[in-house]
């Protein structure tokens, strides 16, 4: 069962900045963040991971709070082509079998 | 590189038939996962494979399912008799393995429907 709260949708208008919310308040002090999101009709797509600090890629930022109970998924120019179901993760590295998408967020990006 | 191949894309079939699904997962990867996906359940990790070896078959629902992977570019997930039930979206997805290297990449998924 998923380890992680997500609100089950939020709206952005496109270019600005969308920022996805999780909770997870029982994360183990070596299981990382990780989030995905799947578009429409396509297999789920890796985004980005972190541990402890901020990490940032060419596709978003991931903040996450110093106690780790929370992290925020952050897309910083939203497009139309964003629109996806997103869903954070909490896992130690290679659990595979207890690596739970659960329900994401489904982010509309609206023009 | 070509991604992680799944055919067929769709799948319509009558209960009771054999389904056999199958896919190549990105060269030079370890790992292989089959993945089922309703709206009811979500996305439900089935099997994993390290190394063309069976690791955790605890997600496969029961004895009709059966997955192989007779080498590390092939693995099929195969349902017999198949039900209406099954119906859903079958991904494959594979990893690298190693240190950081455990993302997970996604096929394009096998439509079922079986009536």
């Amino acid at each position: 069962d998923a380890k992680t709260t997500q609100p089950p949708s939020m709206d952005c208008a496109e270019g600005r900045a969308a920022n996805l919310p999780c909770n997870h308040s029982t994360i183990s002090g070596n299981e990382y963040v990780y989030w995905y999101r799947q578009i429409h009709s396509q297999g789920p797509q890796y985004i980005i991971h972190g541990l402890k600090n901020n990490e940032t890629n060419e596709m978003a930022s991931l903040i996450i709070t110093e106690d780790r109970k929370s992290s925020t998924l952050i897309l910083p120019h939203a497009t139309l082509r964003d629109t996806a179901v997103y869903y954070c993760i909490v896992s130690y590295p290679y659990n595979f079998n207890k690596f739970y998408f659960g329900s994401g967020t489904k982010l509309n990006v609206k023009p | 590189d070509a991604g992680v191949i799944q055919s067929p894309r769709h799948e319509v079939t009558e209960m009771g038939q054999e389904v056999t699904l199958r896919c190549k997962p990105i060269s030079g990867h370890d790992y292989l996962f089959w993945y089922r996906q309703t709206m009811m359940r979500g996305l439900e990790l089935l099997i994993y494979f390290n190394n063309n070896v069976p690791i955790d078959d605890s997600g496969m629902p029961e004895d009709r399912f059966s997955a192989k992977m007779p080498n590390a570019s092939f693995s099929t997930l195969k349902i017999q008799p198949s039900e209406p039930r099954d119906s859903a979206v079958y991904f494959c997805a594979s990893s690298l393995g190693g240190q950081g290297k455990e993302t997970q990449y996604f096929g394009p998924g096998t439509r079922l429907l079986v009536l």
